[in-house]
C-alpha cells in the first residue's frame, strides 16, 4: 500500500460525458502527478501540482483539466469524452521535486 | 517533447540469468529513476540516481546514471520468477520538475 488513494477505480460512462478522478496524496506529500497509461503502453505525463499550484505541464488536452485542493487532494477532470480516453489514470505524490513518486493504484475509465 | 527510449522492448528469460536493460534520451536529464510496474498495480521506485556516473545498488539490482547524462542502465543479476513485470526508466529533464518515462521493458523470467 502506497498510501496514495484514487476514487473510483473503475469507471464506465459513453462518449461526449464528463468524468472527475480523485486522488489523495500519501500525509504529509505536497507533490501530485497524474499520468495516462493506455493498453500496454508507457506513461504519458499529464500535470503535476505542488501544494496547490500547477508546476509542470506534459501532453495534456484541452478536455482535461485538473487541481489540486487546499487540503492536497486532487481532481482531474476529462470532459468530452472519446473512446480513445479509455485507459489506466494514475495519480502519484512525491514529499518534493526529486522524482520518487509513490503511484496510487489507477482508475480505469472506459469510454464507450 | 522529450523522449525516452527503453530497449529491449521485452526479455525472455530463464530463472538465475543476469538481466540488463538500458535508456536513452536525446536531451540531458538531471535525474534518472527506476521503476517497476507489476499487472494491475501501480509502478514502485526501485533504485533512484541524481549524479552523472552514479552507480547505485538495491539487493540484486545496480543502475547507473550515464556521464554525458542522457542514458542510463539497470542490470538485474540472478534473477528469479517474482522479477517478472514491467521495467520503466524515468527522468527529470533539466529545469523542469516533471518526471518523463520510458517506453518500458517486459521482463518474463522463466523457471
Amino acid at each position: 500500500d502506497s498510501g496514495v488513494t484514487q476514487t473510483p477505480k473503475h469507471l464506465i460512462t459513453a462518449t461526449g460525458q464528463r468524468v472527475t478522478l480523485r486522488c489523495s496524496p500519501r500525509s504529509g506529500d505536497l507533490s501530485v502527478y497524474w499520468y495516462q497509461q493506455s493498453l500496454d503502453q508507457g506513461l504519458q505525463f499529464l500535470i503535476q501540482y505542488y501544494n496547490g499550484e500547477e508546476r509542470a505541464k506534459g501532453n495534456i488536452l484541452e478536455r482535461f483539466s485538473a487541481q489540486q485542493f487546499p487540503d492536497l487532494h486532487s481532481e482531474l477532470n476529462l470532459s468530452s469524452l472519446e473512446l480513445g480516453d479509455s485507459a489506466l489514470y494514475f495519480c502519484a505524490s512525491s514529499p518534493d521535486n526529486t522524482g520518487e513518486l509513490f503511484f496510487g493504484e489507477g482508475s480505469r475509465l472506459t469510454v464507450l | 517533447g522529450q523522449q525516452l527510449n527503453q530497449s529491449p522492448q521485452s526479455m525472455f528469460i530463464q530463472e538465475g540469468e543476469d538481466v540488463s536493460m538500458n535508456c536513452t534520451s536525446s536531451s540531458i536529464f538531471n535525474t534518472w529513476l527506476w521503476y517497476k510496474q507489476d499487472p494491475g498495480e501501480g509502478p514502485v521506485l526501485l533504485i533512484a540516481l541524481y549524479k552523472a556516473g552514479e552507480l547505485t545498488s538495491n539487493g540484486r539490482l545496480t543502475a547507473q546514471f550515464g556521464i554525458t547524462r542522457k542514458d542510463s542502465f539497470l542490470n538485474i543479476s540472478a534473477s528469479i520468477p517474482s522479477d517478472v513485470g514491467i521495467y520503466f526508466c524515468a527522468g527529470q529533464p533539466d529545469n523542469t520538475d516533471k518526471l518523463i518515462f520510458g517506453t518500458g521493458t517486459r521482463l518474463q523470467v522463466f523457471p
